[in-house]
């Protein structure tokens, strides 16, 4: 079953803006990452965050995570038609020990030109 | 590098009918790992390997088996193939436990059970 749920489900912006995409989970985790996967293609990992860091930068991208209200937010500034794809966010079950990761349902994202 | 690399891209089966999904990676990485994607399901895990020689069941292992007898290879078998079957399917491997590492994806297979 899902850990994580991203919100919104979809998402339709004007390129330029900034995009935010929520991720909420149930259990309490190691690392949370996120993926991106463009249409028709395999994932490609984003960006990790550990259980002990609250904020994460890797260019445009800015992720955040609230353990306490077990939950992470995915921020792309100025947004570009490229970034259009699916995001998704992937959680480890902390002392999981060899569990992969659990992947969201993801959030679909149409960066308009 | 040509990463993670599955085969066939594309396939349709009968009901019925077996096939087998291969997924090579030349990272020299540990973990080897099934998914298949449903629309408005995520991704959801199959099997996934540790190392050479071992396997272990995911979320929705029913109807697959699995081998891992090299360490660069990672199969996934359908002994009967039926239409709930039909899904996008992805391998992907990383260097160890997720806990610590990304996974790397191949491209995908799409796959169609009539």
């Amino acid at each position: 079953s899902q850990q994580g749920e991203e919100d919104p489900q979809a998402l339709s912006i004007q390129e330029g803006e900034n995009a935010t995409m929520n991720c909420s989970y149930k259990t309490s985790i190691n690392n949370l990452q996120w993926y991106r996967q463009n249409s028709g293609r395999g994932l490609v990992h984003l960006i990790l965050i550990r259980s002990n860091e609250r904020e994460k930068h890797s260019g445009r991208l800015r992720v955040t995570l609230d353990t306490s209200k077990k939950s992470s937010s995915l921020l792309i500034t100025a947004s570009r038609a490229a970034d259009t794809a699916s995001y998704f966010c992937a959680t480890v079950r902390l002392n999981s020990g060899n569990t992969p990761l659990v992947f969201g349902k993801g959030t679909r994202l149409s960066v308009i030109a | 590098n040509a990463g993670v690399t599955q085969t066939p891209k594309f396939r349709v089966l009968k009901t019925g009918q077996s096939m087998t999904l291969l997924c090579a990676q030349d990272m020299n990485h540990e973990y080897m790992y099934w998914y298949r994607q449903d629309p408005g399901m995520g991704l959801r895990l199959i099997h996934y390997s540790v190392g050479e020689g071992t396997t272990a069941k995911g979320e929705v292992p029913d109807g697959y088996n699995v081998s891992r007898l090299k360490k660069q290879n990672f199969l996934l078998g359908l002994e009967s193939a039926a239409p709930s079957q039909t899904s996008v399917y992805f391998c992907a491997s990383s260097r160890g436990q997720a806990t610590n590492e990304k996974l790397f994806f191949g491209s995908g297979t799409q796959l169609s059970v009539l």
